[in-house]
């Protein structure tokens, strides 16, 4: 089975550009979550989405920072204008919410430079 | 503020002893905790997990423990294996949220 796929692996952008990131997860799996990670931070969930309706965005940082999920097998997080300080390993999880005590499978991450 | 703390940021064992990784938490509402293994370039990867009605949970080499009134959990490896090298993340759960500590790196040295 296809885990949870994210693109690119890897962004390098100027400050003041658009990002956007993408995450595509599990078949069958109706909850998504975004997350960031950073050395000073750790692993922190910026947006949560079940049945593609964002349910818990309060990580989200700032106003530059938007996430949507159009349908069930696709989510993006677009970040405008970007800033030096956005950057970080972003990654995408997936589980199965209704059933007891699933764990969140997350992807591989996006690893974002904005110099 | 830090609910999940790992206060060891790294760990070293040799091959075939035993690993044990600690984590502490704060909020008593947490009902179910995992543990995640992270190599390099990839994303966490789940291990293993137990519910806050247990105190202990096993699978093959790797257990987890539940201290619910030290509010404590630890995970131990035996024997560790190189390829355990990684880092190791615990995370607690309320609802739907994961809370994360900061990890700690294990090193198994042959």
């Amino acid at each position: 089975d296809a885990g949870v796929i994210q693109s690119p692996r890897h962004e390098v952008t100027e400050m003041g550009q658009e990002v956007t990131l993408r995450c595509k997860p599990i078949s069958g799996h109706n909850s998504l979550f975004w997350y960031r990670q950073t050395m000073m931070r750790g692993l922190e969930l910026l947006i949560y989405f079940n049945n593609n309706v964002p349910i818990d965005d309060s990580g989200m940082p700032e106003d530059r920072f938007s996430a949507k999920m159009p349908n069930a097998s696709f989510s993006t997080l677009k970040i405008q204008p970007s800033e030096p300080r956005d950057s970080a390993v972003y990654f995408c999880a997936s589980n199965k919410k209704g059933a007891v005590n699933q764990p969140q499978h997350f992807g591989d991450g996006t690893r974002l430079s904005i110099l | 503020d830090q609910q999940v703390k790992q206060n060891s940021p790294s760990l070293s064992v040799q091959e075939g002893r035993i690993s044990i990784l600690n984590c502490d938490y704060t909020n008593s509402m947490f009902d179910y905790f995992l543990w995640y293994k992270k190599y390099p370039a990839e994303g966490p990867t789940f291990l293993i997990s137990i519910s806050s009605i247990k105190d202990k949970n096993e699978d093959g080499r790797f257990t987890v423990f539940l201290n619910k009134s030290a509010k404590h959990l630890s995970l131990h490896i035996v024997p560790s294996q190189p390829g355990d090298s990684a880092v190791y993340f615990c995370a607690a759960n309320s609802g739907y949220a994961l809370n994360f500590g900061k990890g700690t790196s294990l090193l198994v040295t042959p």
